[in-house]
């Protein structure tokens, strides 16, 4: 069976800070990669997707970079953390064509301060 | 205007009453559509998905569809204090799901 694993549960990071969230995906092949962020009392906001190795599709301009350097892994990194990075990120994966849904990692609740 | 839309609630059912959670959607693109239940400091969990017009019923669960309304709904039968979580609706499009910003649902036993 398919799970994904997030890492870590919680970070608490002063402004300025890098960063380094990694998801990775055992049990499936080439896999759709996802991450979202979820501020709080709001609704989940694409940040990055992956179709494929080295492959990156950006929604929103902001202060955050996404990488795929291997097949089931994705990695969330920033440079220098703001205090608006702060919220719940989540990663997701999804079998390419499948008409069922996304499935959640077990998220990271990132504060910046 | 906002690409999946929920009304934020709350939303205050008694047990063993209906729940009826909205969504509407303005990309007439989309082509499925998800149910996500998300309890507080957790990750959200799939409930359901359709993607053809009508309804569809799992258990408890009813997930309805009109493409033409570009609307979606979920009805919760007999609800329970278990079921008390923000509802997030989700629409597919190409390779992306975008989500509204969930509607928060409490059943009073």
């Amino acid at each position: 069976s398919q799970t994904i694993h997030q890492w870590p549960a919680t970070l608490v990071q002063p402004v300025g800070s890098p960063l380094s969230l990694e998801c990775t995906v055992e049990g499936t092949s080439n896999p759709n990669l996802y991450w979202y962020r979820q501020a709080a009392g709001r609704g989940l906001q694409l940040l990055f997707y992956s179709v494929g190795i080295g492959q990156i599709s950006s929604e929103v301009p902001q202060n955050l970079s996404a990488s795929r350097p291997q097949d089931r892994q994705f990695i969330l990194s920033s440079k220098k953390l703001l205090l608006s990075d702060s919220g719940f990120y989540l990663c997701a994966w999804r079998k390419v064509q499948a008409t069922y849904g996304y499935t959640f990692g077990s998220g990271t609740r990132l504060t910046v301060v | 205007q906002k690409e999946v839309e929920q009304n934020s609630g709350p939303l205050s059912v008694p047990e063993g009453a209906i729940a009826s959670l909205n969504c509407t959607y303005s990309d007439r693109g989309s082509q499925s559509f998800f149910w996500y239940r998300q309890y507080s400091g957790k990750s959200p969990e799939l409930i359901m998905f359709i993607y053809s017009n009508g309804d569809k019923e799992d258990g408890r669960f009813t997930a309805q569809l009109n493409k033409a309304s570009q609307y979606v709904s979920l009805l919760i039968r007999d609800s329970q204090p278990s079921d008390s979580a923000t509802y997030l609706c989700a629409a597919q499009r190409a390779q992306k799901l975008v989500f509204g910003q969930g509607t928060r649902l409490t059943i009073n036993p």
